[in-house]
């Protein structure tokens, strides 16, 4: 079964910054069903971005997706107050469906 | 606008049974697959079960085969999850949630119910 390794486990970075965060697969994947969610605390997951690369309605131009095989990340540039939040990764399109452990970006 | 209102959950004793439903609106529910995931106290998401579109494949984790049952009835707009021999592990906040798209189950989710605490203890 593939395992999705999110790095870092805590990324601490203060508003304006940019936030780089990666999802490694531990066997090439088909991009077309990656995606990375945001959830705050006691909230329900939000999608943010699909497909690897697409983002989800709604969601802000500072967030971005990108990657291919192996390795995947989600980029969050001027980082805003409601940006800081965890952020899973997911392998979908096929069961089981799985997901990364999640990057907790907080504020520095 | 889309709307998944969750019921059920509660206190249940190891090996008791629980049936969570989740009511959708605002989008041809019919049309989507639907998926169950869960959040252990403290951890991170796990995929559950998911149900196709007329309901005729279902799809279960391997910590809950043959124990948790989804189903749908789509004249009511209700997706389902009976949770039958319940452990202390099944303990989470269970969500329902909807599928990306129309033309296929693709199993990823672009909106969740509020989600429900189940607790399993004695």
């Amino acid at each position: 079964e593939i395992v999705l390794t999110q790095s870092p486990g805590t990324l601490s970075l203060s508003p304006g910054e940019r936030a780089t965060l990666s999802c490694r697969a531990s066997q090439s994947v088909n991009s077309n069903y990656v995606a990375w969610y945001q959830q705050k605390p006691g909230q329900a997951p939000r999608l943010v971005i699909f497909g690897a690369s697409f983002r989800a309605t709604g969601i802000s131009d500072r967030f971005s997706g990108s990657g291919s095989g192996t390795d995947f990340t989600l980029t969050i540039t001027r980082l805003e107050p409601q940006d800081f939040a965890v952020y899973y990764c997911q392998l979908y399109g096929s069961t089981p469906v799985i997901f990364g452990l999640g990057t907790k970006l907080e504020i520095k | 606008e889309v709307q998944l209102v969750q019921s059920g959950g509660g206190l249940v004793q190891p090996g008791g049974s629980l049936r969570l439903s989740c009511a959708a609106s605002g989008f041809a529910f019919s049309n989507y697959a639907m998926s169950w995931v869960r959040q252990a106290p403290g951890k991170g998401l796990e995929w559950v079960s998911s149900i196709s579109r007329s309901g005729d494949s279902t799809y279960d984790a391997d910590p809950v085969k043959g124990r948790f049952t989804i189903s749908r009835d789509n004249s009511k707009n209700t997706v389902f999850l009976q949770m039958n021999s319940l452990r202390a592990e099944d303990t989470a906040v269970y969500y329902c949630a909807k599928d990306l798209t129309t033309t296929a189950t693709t199993f990823g989710n672009d909106f969740w119910g509020q989600g429900t605490l189940v607790t399993v203890s004695s």
